[in-house]
């Protein structure tokens, strides 16, 4: 089983600031990696995949980048709505096995 | 608008059985694969099985391989997720989550609201 990292567990962030969120696997998945963020009692919602591609309507301050096992998720400013946890997935197994990292919460300063 | 809503969490005591359920509207159901997504309290996210658009494929984490079992109706755009056995470390919240494709899940576009599953005595 691929075994899924992310650094840090929390970070903190003052509003218009930028965060760099990374996330490791135990093994190449190439580019089969997806970001999700989750808000306290809401379902995840998907951010990216592929990496580094936005799903439909999730604003361009939100990047991705990486390939193989490191990966990083780049939130360019901050803004109040982005505080959240912030979950990385890959999807490269076979057989269809599909880890998730424990999460990274970026709280307000 | 894509919607996903499950159904059928509860309390349930340690070696018990449910079933949940998750009805979808605003998309082609058979078209996509499908997932359950579970996340116990305070913890991460934790995928628990997957199936392919026809049903013919299905998979598990190893944590609930042959206690867990999902299925769909096409017919009626719905998932199932039958949970036998069940444990106290099978308390969570399940959510299902659509796929971007027929055949594999890889990673959930659109998620339910979820349902909170107890197992406790």
């Amino acid at each position: 089983e691929i075994v899924m990292t992310q650094s840090p567990a929390t970070l903190s962030v003052s509003p218009g600031e930028r965060a760099t969120l990374s996330c490791r696997a135990s093994q190449s998945v190439s580019s089969n990696l997806a970001w999700y963020q989750q808000k306290p009692g809401q379902a995840p919602r998907l951010l990216i995949y592929g990496a580094s591609t936005r799903t439909t309507g999730i604003p361009a301050r939100f990047s991705g980048s990486g390939s193989g096992t490191e990966f990083t998720l780049t939130i360019s400013s901050l803004q109040s709505e982005d505080f959240a946890v912030y979950y990385c997935q890959q999807y490269n197994n076979w057989p269809r096995i599909f880890t998730f990292g424990p999460g990274t919460k970026v709280d307000i300063k | 608008e894509v919607q996903l809503l499950e159904s059928g969490g509860g309390l349930v005591q340690p070696g018990g059985s449910l079933r949940l359920s998750c009805a979808a509207s605003g998309f082609t159901f058979s078209s996509y694969a499908m997932s359950w997504v579970r996340q116990a309290p305070g913890k991460g996210l934790e995928w628990v099985s997957g199936i392919s658009g026809s049903g013919g494929s299905t998979h598990y984490a190893d944590s609930v391989k042959g206690r867990f079992t999902i299925s769909r109706d096409n017919s009626k755009n719905t998932l199932y997720l039958q949970m036998n056995s069940l444990r106290a470390e099978d308390t969570a919240v399940y959510y299902c989550a659509k796929g971007p494709n027929l055949y594999n899940w890889n990673y959930g576009d659109y998620w339910g609201q979820g349902t909170l599953v107890t197992v406790s005595s």
